[in-house]
């Protein structure tokens, strides 16, 4: 099982400021099976970027992805109030699905 | 729209039986692969089991192999999770969860697109 740990735990930013999240993976994911989700208090988590770098429709070019092999990374240009959440990324391996802890991005 | 409703949570001993099931509406059902996924605030998010589209393939996470049942029925569009021999450490929000490909796409990303709203369970004496 591939695990997945996420970097920082929790982000204190301001609005508009830039976030970076990383994602650091046991071994190494294929690039079409690296996926970054979003979730807010009380909601389901809902997708933002697959495949590494594609945003899902209807989200901000602001949330970029990035990354190969074991390291990946989340990028939120400049931070809007509503993007204060918890951000998971998860692979697809082996038949096989796993998630990281998550990293929060509470305002500072 | 896509709608993922799960029903069957509730609070149940250690070493007893649970069944989710999960409504599906609003996309071809029977073209996506299902899954169910928990959440507990210790834990986070935990992949749980899948099914493929057709029945054809199932797979767990290795804590609850032999434990639970995935199966679904493609004519009534239902998921559903037999959950046997129930631990305290089974207690989580279990979510339906839509597999993003679908069967001819011709490309696996294995991510989820689609989440119910989730429903609890609780094991505890």
């Amino acid at each position: 099982e591939i695990v997945l740990t996420q970097s920082p735990g929790t982000l204190s930013l301001s609005p508009g400021e830039r976030a970076t999240l990383s994602c650091r993976a046991s071994q190494s994911v294929g690039s079409n099976f690296l996926t970054w989700y979003q979730q807010k208090p009380g909601q389901a988590p809902r997708f933002l970027i697959y495949a590494t770098s594609t945003r899902a429709t209807g989200i901000p070019d602001r949330f970029s992805g990035s990354g190969s092999g074991t390291d990946f990374t989340l990028t939120i240009s400049r931070l809007d109030p509503e993007d204060f959440a918890v951000y998971y990324c998860q692979q697809y391996g082996s038949s096989s699905w796993t998630f990281g802890q998550g990293t929060k991005v509470e305002i500072k | 729209q896509v709608q993922l409703v799960e029903s069957g949570g509730g609070v149940v001993q250690p070493g007893r039986s649970l069944r989710l099931s999960c409504a599906a509406s609003g996309f071809s059902f029977s073209s996506h692969g299902m899954h169910w996924v928990r959440q507990t605030p210790g834990k986070g998010l935990e992949w749980v089991a899948n099914i493929w589209h057709d029945g054809s393939n199932k797979n767990y996470v290795d804590s609850v192999r032999g434990r639970f049942t995935i199966t679904r029925d493609n004519s009534k569009n239902t998921v559903d999770l037999q959950m046997n021999s129930l631990r305290a450490e089974d207690t989580a929000m279990y979510f339906c969860v839509r597999d993003a490909s679908y069967f001819g796409s011709g490309t696996y990303f294995g991510f989820f697109d689609h989440w119910g709203q989730g429903t609890l369970v609780t094991v505890s004496s």
